[in-house]
């Protein structure tokens, strides 16, 4: 069975930084883009950023370029969002999220079951 | 950046009833490169449509989806109790990868 499993998520407080993990199972990890989605509470889906099945190219939102990093480890079957300088504005459930092939401009076919992350103080 | 716009925001219909959910680009959508996906409370999304008219693995054959160029349809033949939810059309045609504001199609 195909699964992704995020993990890392909190509390913290503004200005913060904060590591999310997405671990894979059931599929060939190192031949697929992933993604990160973010929601947050009671709003609407928001695209924050991708990564190349190979990890040699990313891309990002405008309201996270310079604050956030995404990352993966394809011996760890692992997906990484490292996001520093965090605000209120980045409250919000984080979906790791699976393409259908290792071009990055496919359907996004799997999605973790999220990570809550609350920055207050 | 392509813009979705979803209508209507909220659609109220009773089991059995069809349901037709619209999302229009700002701009063509090549290769139809649209999804639809489905959230209920408290879960994850699941994706229902790709390629504008694809169903993905396991949906019933009661979604359907069309459309190309800058104007795309969901539409759910009859409503199911498990089909109360909130649908989000999405593309991958171009980044940033943008999504639709959501359709909530409730209970009436």
């Amino acid at each position: 069975e195909v699964q992704l499993v995020e993990s890392g998520g909190g509390l913290v407080q503004p200005g913060g930084s904060l590591r999310l993990s997405c671990s894979a199972s059931g599929f060939t990890f190192s031949s697929y883009a992933l993604h990160w989605v973010r929601q947050a509470p009671g709003k609407g889906l928001e695209y924050v950023s991708s990564i190349s099945s190979s990890g040699g190219s990313t891309y990002y939102a405008v309201s996270v370029k310079g604050r956030f990093t995404i990352s993966r480890d394809n011996s760890k079957n692992t997906l990484y969002l490292q996001m520093s300088s965090l605000g209120a504005e980045d409250t919000a459930v984080y979906y790791c999220v699976k393409t259908r092939s290792s071009n990055w401009y496919t359907a996004f076919d799997i999605w973790g079951q999220g990570t809550m992350v609350t920055v207050s103080s | 950046e392509i813009v979705l716009t979803q209508s209507p925001g909220t659609l109220s219909l009773s089991p059995g009833e069809r349901a037709t959910l619209s999302c229009r680009a700002s701009q063509s959508v090549s290769s139809s490169y649209l999804a639809w996906h489905q959230q209920k409370p408290g879960q994850a999304p699941r994706l229902l449509i790709y390629g504008a008219s694809s169903r993905a693995t396991g949906i019933p054959d009661r979604f359907s989806g069309s459309g190309s160029g800058t104007d795309f349809t969901l539409t759910i033949s009859r409503l199911e109790p498990e089909d109360f939810a909130v649908y989000y059309c999405q593309q991958y045609d171009s980044s940033p990868w943008t999504f639709g504001q959501g359709t909530k199609v409730e209970i009436k």
